[in-house]
C-alpha cells in the first residue's frame, strides 16, 4: 500500500524566512512524487514533480529515497506563498495518485 | 493550456434523489479521469478512476452502485450520486490526465459542492 504523510497541518513563517514543508512516503516500488498547491478559492494545481528537478516560484524539492522523503523548500517565503500544499505520490502503470493530508502555509507579513 | 471544468459548481438536493456531476477537459483529450472526494479540512480521497470506453475502477470501500461513473467520450466523465443521503454531502473533485510526450499531468477541476438535505 502507498501512503503519504505530511506531519504538519499548519506552518506559519515570517516573510523572508526559509520554508520547509515535510513529506514522507511509503511505497514498495519506484514512486513519482509531486507537490500540488491550492491557493485560496482556487483549484488544485501542480507545483512541481521530482522527475523534472525544477524550481517553481522559488520552491524546490529533492527526492531522498533513503529517508523516503520529498520535502518542499524555499529559502525566502513570500506572502503570496500562503496556500494549502499537498504532497502526492503516483504509482506505476495504474497511475493512481495518493495525496497527503496537506499543510497550510501561512506567511506572516 | 489544460483546463478542466466541472458542472455544477454547487448543488443542493433532497435525500433520496440522484445528482449528476460533469467533468470536462476543455482543450485536451483525456483517456483517464479521476474522481476524488474531499471532506472539510481533509485530504483528497480517490474514489475511482474513469477510463474512456470502459468501466471505471473503484477504490476499496467506494460503492459502485451508489457512485455511477460514465466516461463516454475523451472529454467528458460524469459522476452520478444515486439516492443521495446527507452523509454524501461533500466536495467532489475531478481531474483529467493529459499526456505530452513522456510526461503526463493531472489537471484538476474546480470541484462541486454537494449538499444533501
Amino acid at each position: 500500500a502507498q501512503r503519504v504523510t505530511q506531519p504538519e497541518k499548519l506552518l506559519s513563517v515570517f516573510k523572508g524566512a526559509p520554508v520547509e514543508l515535510k513529506c514522507n512516503y511509503s511505497y514498495s516500488g519506484s514512486p513519482e512524487l509531486f507537490w500540488y498547491v491550492q491557493y485560496s478559492r482556487q483549484r488544485l494545481q501542480l507545483l512541481l514533480r521530482h522527475i523534472s528537478r525544477e524550481s517553481i516560484k522559488g520552491f524546490t524539492a529533492d527526492l531522498n529515497k533513503g529517508e523516503t522523503s520529498f520535502h518542499l523548500k524555499k529559502p525566502f517565503a513570500q506572502e503570496e506563498d500562503s496556500a494549502m500544499y499537498y504532497c502526492a505520490l503516483r504509482s506505476g502503470g495504474y497511475q493512481k495518485v495518493t495525496f497527503g493530508t496537506g499543510t497550510k502555509l501561512q506567511v506572516i507579513p | 493550456g489544460a483546463v478542466v471544468s466541472q458542472h455544477p459548481s454547487w448543488v443542493i438536493c433532497k435525500s433520496g434523489t440522484s445528482v449528476k456531476i460533469e467533468c470536462r477537459s476543455l482543450d485536451f483529450q483525456a483517456t483517464t479521469m479521476f474522481w476524488y472526494r474531499q471532506f472539510p479540512k481533509q485530504s483528497l480521497m480517490l474514489m475511482a478512476t474513469s477510463n474512456e470506453g470502459s468501466k471505471a475502477t473503484y477504490e476499496q470501500g467506494v460503492e459502485k452502485d451508489k457512485f455511477l461513473i460514465n466516461h463516454a467520450s475523451l472529454t467528458l466523465s460524469t459522476l452520478t450520486v444515486t439516492s443521495a443521503h446527507p452523509e454524501d454531502s461533500s466536495f467532489y473533485i475531478c481531474s483529467a490526465r493529459k499526456r505530452a510526450g513522456y510526461t503526463d499531468t493531472q489537471y484538476f477541476g474546480p470541484g462541486t459542492r454537494l449538499t444533501v438535505l
